[in-house]
């Protein structure tokens, strides 16, 4: 079994439509994440809910917003979507707490915007 | 403020030779610090992390990292590469009080056979 799963891994899609990205857990964590990594592999923490509060809210454009129903999932919509947000987005999770805060990472969701 | 810097884009090295992939740190208080690897159109994997304790912190696959608080370094290392640890590794940081971690910029490692 996977133990973070994305879905879609590949997303292509026009400008200026809305789509989202779910992710799901069954490690049994408390925080996850999305990250974003351009094209140049630059990896960009977005958001992090732990237990369902968002604790992490980078400067992401309010076009992009987080939703986690339970512990075990963490979707993420995109409005109006621009090609600059052309990228891979990994969803991760983890143990809240220093030394057991290893993130496990989906395998990602590449979007293209065209 | 946290932040981490892996001053190589690149590292190539011969197949059985050791390897070295240097990442340097910046942090106020304690330091937490994290090696992860990204293989081709896949996730971030863990591979070792420094809390606290022993200096050389030994992980996956044969890799291992010394923590060193005066240089404020992390290095991976492995004393023999093999083709199959050619891969994108990426460090990270934590500070003691920050909810997240802060990645650095990655090193693609090639291990030529």
């Amino acid at each position: 079994d996977t133990a973070v799963s994305q879905t879609p891994k590949y997303l292509v899609t026009q400008m200026g439509n809305d789509k989202s990205i779910k992710c799901e857990q069954n490690l049994g964590h408390d925080t996850m994440y999305w990250y974003k990594q351009d094209s140049k592999k630059f990896l960009k923490i977005m958001f992090s809910y732990n237990n369902k509060e968002l604790i992490i809210n980078e400067t992401v454009p309010n076009r992009f917003s987080p939703k986690s129903p339970d512990k075990a999932h963490l979707n993420l919509h995109i409005n109006s979507l621009e090609l600059g947000d052309s990228a891979v987005y990994f969803c991760a999770s983890s143990l809240s707490g220093i030394a057991k805060n290893i993130q496990y990472f989906g395998a990602g969701t590449r979007l293209s915007v065209l | 403020a946290q932040s981490v810097a892996q001053p190589e884009d690149q590292v190539n090295v011969a197949e059985g030779n050791p390897l070295t992939v240097k990442c340097t740190y910046s942090v106020s208080g304690n330091p937490y610090l994290f090696w992860y690897v990204q293989y081709p159109n896949r996730g971030l994997q863990f591979l070792l992390k420094y809390i606290t304790g022993d200096n050389l912190v030994k992980g996956s696959y044969g890799f291992e990292a010394e923590f060193n608080k005066s240089q404020t370094s992390f290095h991976l290392k492995k004393p023999s590469a093999l083709v199959s640890d050619s891969a994108l590794y990426f460090c990270a940081v934590r500070r003691d009080s920050a909810r997240q971690l802060t990645f650095g910029s990655g090193t693609q490692l090639t291990v030529l056979p």
